[in-house]
């Protein structure tokens, strides 16, 4: 079945520092892949997606690049700050299919 | 735009009892699945309703159980809690169209069974 490895954490950072956080997936076809934050206390919140191989999505800051050929799709910040803080989860969604399957999360934190 | 809100914030309740938690979607969303995150186990799909009908199901035992609406708005209902079912339960909405939009989440509800 689909399936989602998302890198172990947990990843503590200095500001301004580079964040990575890999992502790799298992699943037939040509899912959809996600970034979902959550901060904490609430619920997740959707932070990109990328729909098609070679697609990147973007926001806030942060980037993912649709990778077909090593099944990736890993997160990117060039400059992270405190507020950049959170649970950050790795998602697909498989061609047709209805349901989210989520990797473990990675909690970051990021210093002053 | 009002996002997907979810009721109450927090639910204490004992072993043996019913739990009830409620799910409103974004306007327009026809599409509703239910998560669930407990400690050590990760998000877990549990389960989706499209246009009043439940659609499909996560490896959930039967006391977990739902209805949709005709607004759309969901109800998940825990029967005969147990320790383990002490968990965020987060709700998501999306278009619909056969569950393949992006999903937005609500705030979750804290469940927590003694």
């Amino acid at each position: 079945g689909d399936s989602v490895t998302q890198m172990e954490g947990p990843v503590t950072l200095s500001e301004e520092a580079f964040l990575t956080i890999n992502c790799t997936y298992t699943a037939t076809g040509y899912p959809s892949l996600f970034w979902y934050v959550q901060y904490p206390g609430e619920g997740l919140q959707l932070l990109l997606k990328a729909t098609k191989a070679d697609d990147k999505g973007s926001n806030k800051g942060f980037e993912a690049t649709y990778r077909k050929e090593t099944t990736s799709f890993h997160l990117e910040k060039g400059s992270v700050q405190v507020s950049d803080s959170a649970v950050y989860f790795c998602a697909l969604r498989g061609l047709n299919d209805y349901k989210l399957s989520f990797g473990a999360g990675t909690t970051v934190t990021v210093r002053a | 735009e009002a996002g997907v809100t979810q009721s109450p914030t927090h639910l204490i309740k004992t072993r043996g009892q019913q739990a009830t938690l409620r799910c409103s979607p974004i306007s327009g969303h026809t599409s509703v699945y239910w998560y669930q995150q407990a400690l050590g186990l990760g998000l877990q799909f549990l389960l989706w309703y499209d246009e009043g009908e439940e659609r499909n199901r996560g490896n959930f035992p039967p006391r977990f159980s739902g209805r949709q609406f005709p607004n759309y708005s969901s109800e998940l209902n825990v029967n005969a809690l147990e320790l383990e079912d002490s968990a965020l339960y987060l709700c998501a909405s999306s278009l619909g169209l056969a569950g393949t939009d992006t999903q937005y989440f609500g705030p979750g509800t804290r469940l927590t069974v003694l």
